[in-house]
């Protein structure tokens, strides 16, 4: 796969500020993202996805942002919480593919 | 929906022995399961595609001999860890794929093999 073993980056924020997690993907096959969320010891958690036909998307506090010219996607959290500290992951793949690549994630650190 | 399960959460064993963890989908028929693993502060490493009456494909450099994988039925897959080691102490998920590709994954489980 195309998972790779790297120190993850982190974002710190303070409670309340919104976030912006940045992903880029290199796979220019990909046309389906997902965004999730995985706290430490347990498995990754679904936020919200997005298909190549849509820029933007939005959940419960949640936007995500899709630039397909440059593959760049963004997850926007708006009023972080402490609960929001995780890490995470944006894989992507082909629409009606068999499977996700997941790229190295990013931490989440909320500050109270 | 779309709630997965695994079993057991935690294990530990000896080395030699095997381990068998179990990945189910609870509210819905899975096809297609995943397996991974993931070491700490990483991301998820895929292992193995778990096709339900057909055999597993794995991943480029995973030994099929020693992670068996059965996918018996729609909501059932099986990962047999075999004469486990210290090095394959992990956390090992599993994931269920949705209808729309979107993967619904299990808590995860923690092996360490002493």
């Amino acid at each position: 796969g195309e998972s790779v073993g790297l120190h993850l980056p982190t974002l710190s924020v303070q409670e309340g500020d919104n976030s912006i997690i940045n992903c880029a993907y290199s796979n220019s096959a990909s046309d389906y993202f997902i965004w999730y969320k995985q706290e430490s010891g347990k498995g990754p958690q679904f936020i919200i996805d997005i298909r190549s036909n849509m820029d933007k998307r939005q959940g419960q506090r949640v936007t995500v942002l899709l630039n397909k010219t440059v593959k760049h996607l963004s997850l926007q959290i708006a009023a972080t919480q402490p609960g929001d500290s995780a890490v995470y992951f944006c894989p992507g793949g082909p629409r009606y593919g068999n499977k996700l690549v997941f790229g190295a994630g990013t931490i989440l650190r909320v500050k109270s | 929906g779309a709630v997965v399960s695994q079993h057991p959460s935690r294990v530990i064993c000896k080395s030699g022995t095997s381990v068998k963890i179990e990945c189910r989908s609870l509210d819905f028929q899975a096809t297609t399961m995943f397996w991974y693993r993931q070491f700490p502060k990483q991301s998820l490493m895929l292992m193995a595609t778990s096709n339900e009456g057909s055999k597993a494909t794995y991943e480029q450099g995973v030994e099929k001999d020693k992670f068996l994988i059965n996918h018996a039925s729609l909501t059932l897959s099986t990962l047999t860890v075999t004469s486990a080691h210290p090095e394959d102490s992990s956390f090992y998920i599993c994931s269920a794929r949705g209808q729309y590709n979107e993967q619904f994954f299990g808590p995860g489980t923690r092996l360490t093999v002493l």
